[in-house]
């Protein structure tokens, strides 16, 4: 089965605080993709990335950066955390983009931001 | 128009009853379409691939329509543990590369 793994699953930072969240992936995927998921508004792309050292920017990108220096693992970044940034971050991985690929998720980080 | 829209519900529905819902997409282009499950404070997990001739898995059967531009689900003899939220996928290319478009979601609760 494949698993990706969230490095925590509850998080809780001060505003201006530099926020870390990893995402690893044991099958070798291509892809790997961080969305942020909040009430009312569904998922949310912020990046994905198709290979080591590449990324794209998602829908919402504005407070975030992320680091893909190895295929297994891509990280989140938030530079600067601020109240807005508080939600579930779900990491997903996929092994190819197309458009027939499924999305194999983590079990997300709940991240506070106070 | 939404690129893709969901009913958010709740569907309150009691156990035994077969429940419907349908996704709708505003881009013809789009390619491939998928049901995901999520459980409260859960990650999505797959539940099935919708394909144009539709498919069917057990209590649960999905299909597509093209000409209207909607995918559904229907699942047959509910039960408790079907209570969850329903995330309709749809994965379209525009001109420069795949895009993956979440629905908000179908909230369902099985009533005992």
């Amino acid at each position: 089965d494949v698993k990706v793994t969230q490095s925590s699953r509850y998080l809780v930072k001060r505003t201006g605080e530099k926020v870390f969240l990893e995402c690893v992936q044991d099958m070798d995927h291509e892809n790997m993709f961080w969305y942020r998921q909040d009430p009312g508004l569904g998922l949310r792309l912020i990046y994905f990335s198709y290979d080591v050292k590449m990324k794209e920017k998602g829908d919402i990108p504005e407070g975030y950066s992320v680091s893909r220096e190895k295929k297994e693992r891509f990280s989140l970044i938030l530079e600067s955390a601020s109240t807005n940034q508080t939600s579930m971050y779900l990491c997903a991985s996929s092994w190819e983009l197309s458009t027939n690929e499924k999305l194999f998720f983590g079990s997300g980080t709940q991240l506070s931001v106070l | 128009r939404k690129e893709v829209e969901q009913d958010p519900g709740p569907f309150n529905v009691p156990e035994g009853a077969t429940v419907a819902f349908n996704c709708t997409y505003s881009n013809s282009a789009s390619q491939s379409f998928f049901w995901y499950r999520q459980d409260c404070r859960k990650e999505p997990k797959l539940l099935m691939s919708v394909y144009s001739s539709g498919n069917e898995d057990g209590r649960f059967t999905a299909q597509l329509n093209r000409a209207s531009q909607y995918i559904s689900l229907l699942i047959r003899d509910s039960k408790l543990s079907d209570s969850a939220t329903y995330l309709c996928v749809v994965n379209m290319r525009d001109s420069r590369d795949d895009k993956i478009i979440f629905g908000k979601g179908t909230r369902l609760h099985i009533l005992p």
